[in-house]
């Protein structure tokens, strides 16, 4: 049971245009969620979070907007650039203990 | 500072053999998750230790799994009797405390059961 979602599993952006991948939950008790990025042959690295006290939080380029009525969260970046092409995961977790995971979307940024 | 590391990176057994992967977490990490990312899957949880608690072995998929984290530092993850669809990089990440810290991933093992 796929407790997070991610259905896109490739996008394709323009350099400089906006990012935006998509992330659907099912349990409304997770309270933090989390995107991480990873690059081929490495392991995932962490970029942005936010807490369900939130609705968004950004950090420069990356912004991560949370609507928990729709259990739906977005992370944008804007303007895209060549390196962050890389695959995205999703993850989201209650009280912290397991964190559930996405399938990820392959972004790929064309110069 | 080093990140987390896991060794072997790459192993291929045959189907019924026993496999040991490595995980040497960040010093000072009290907290040390394992995953696996089976083709075209997401990131599975398969076990969580945190300090000197009882780890949290909800996600392993059989008694076949079994993990060790020994004096709060290197762990290992053992499959008894692989199985072909054990295949999968397996991921091991740490945390300074575990809840909502941040994880640093380690490279992965990629494990072939043939």
């Amino acid at each position: 049971d796929q407790q997070v979602k991610q259905n896109s599993p490739s996008l394709s952006v323009q350099e400089g245009r906006i990012s935006i991948l998509n992330c659907d939950y099912t349990n409304s008790m997770f309270d933090y969620f989390l995107w991480y990025k990873k690059y081929p042959a490495e392991g995932p690295t962490f970029l942005i979070s936010i807490s369900s006290i939130k609705d968004k939080n950004e950090d420069g380029r990356f912004t991560v907007f949370l609507n928990k009525s729709a259990k739906h969260l977005s992370l944008h970046i804007v303007p895209s650039q060549p390196g962050d092409s890389a695959v995205y995961f999703c993850a989201a977790t209650a009280r912290g203990n397991q964190f559930y995971f996405g399938t990820g979307t392959s972004l790929t940024v064309i110069p | 500072g080093a990140g987390v590391s896991q060794s072997p990176s790459n192993k291929v057994t045959e189907k019924g053999k026993d496999v040991e992967l490595r995980c040497d977490p960040i010093s000072g990490h009290t907290a040390l998750y394992w995953y696996r990312q089976s083709l075209g899957q997401g990131l599975e949880f398969l076990i969580y230790f945190q300090g000197n608690s009882a780890p949290d072995k909800s996600g392993l998929p059989s008694d076949r799994f079994s993990a060790e984290r020994t004096g709060g530092s290197v762990s290992t993850l053992t499959i008894q009797r692989t199985q072909q669809e054990d295949s999968a990089v397996y991921l091991c990440a740490s945390s300074l405390a575990g809840g909502w810290e941040t994880q640093y991933f380690g490279p992965g093992t990629r494990l072939l059961v043939l």
